[in-house]
């Protein structure tokens, strides 16, 4: 089983549709949660950062951690065509690897959202 | 402010060649890293470097060398390209646990 599994999708929704992004992990260690945006032929970009368990907004993303059941979520409210990419999930245990934070990355779900 | 860059953007590489991929960010940040990512495989950590003169392997080390030259650059070097080296190479830079990358260097090793 690996470390964080992620749905590959693809996910297809029809404009404005809430949409919901989820990802599992195994490892308590866990504490900082983010979620990254790749477009095609583009690097990732960050999208959203949590600490801990809780729920944390910004504009029409919402991220939520549930540490009790290991799973995390990001939800898309009212999608647009533009918010078509392949959405990551990281974590990290917040502990250094030689000196770097190391986060474990999900393996991304394709979204197309369409007009 | 341009981030983290990487070049070149494309490469075709024949079989037992060699190449440098370059990166360079300007945030001041201490950490770079080196994926590769492939389709159905996510991203895979090559090695990663915690500042000047500090490397380490990641998950999948064989077949590449780095190099932090300084705070603002790290090369990745294939020294014999391989057909299984096909990919496309992203760098990163971060302070804390939150990464920022580069856009990506497509390679392609016939």
């Amino acid at each position: 089983q690996k470390e964080v599994e992620q749905d590959p999708g693809p996910l297809s929704v029809p404009e404005g549709a809430i949409v919901s992004l989820n990802c599992t992990y195994s490892n308590s260690a866990f504490q900082y949660f983010m979620w990254y945006r790749q477009y095609s032929r583009k690097g990732p970009e960050l999208l959203m950062y949590t600490y801990s368990s809780g729920n944390k907004e910004d504009g029409r993303f919402t991220a939520q951690v549930d540490k009790s059941s290991k799973y995390i979520s990001l939800f898309i409210r009212d999608s647009q065509p533009s918010d078509s990419a392949t959405y990551l999930c990281a974590m990290s245990g917040g502990t250094l690897s030689g000196g770097s934070y190391i986060p474990t990355f999900g393996r991304g779900t394709s979204l197309i959202v369409h007009p | 402010n341009a981030g983290v860059t990487q070049t070149p953007k494309f490469q075709v590489l024949k079989t037992g060649q060699s190449m440098t991929l370059q990166c360079a960010q300007d945030m001041n940040h201490n950490s770079m890293y080196w994926y590769r990512q492939d389709p159905g495989m996510g991203l895979r950590l090559i090695y990663y470097s915690a500042s000047e003169g500090t490397t380490d392997k990641g998950e999948v080390p064989n077949g590449y060398n780095v190099s932090r030259l300084n705070k603002r650059e790290f090369s990745l070097r294939l020294e014999s390209a391989a057909p299984s080296q096909t990919s496309v190479y992203f760098c990163a830079s971060s302070a804390l646990e939150t990464q920022y990358f580069g856009p990506g260097t497509r390679l392609l090793v016939l």
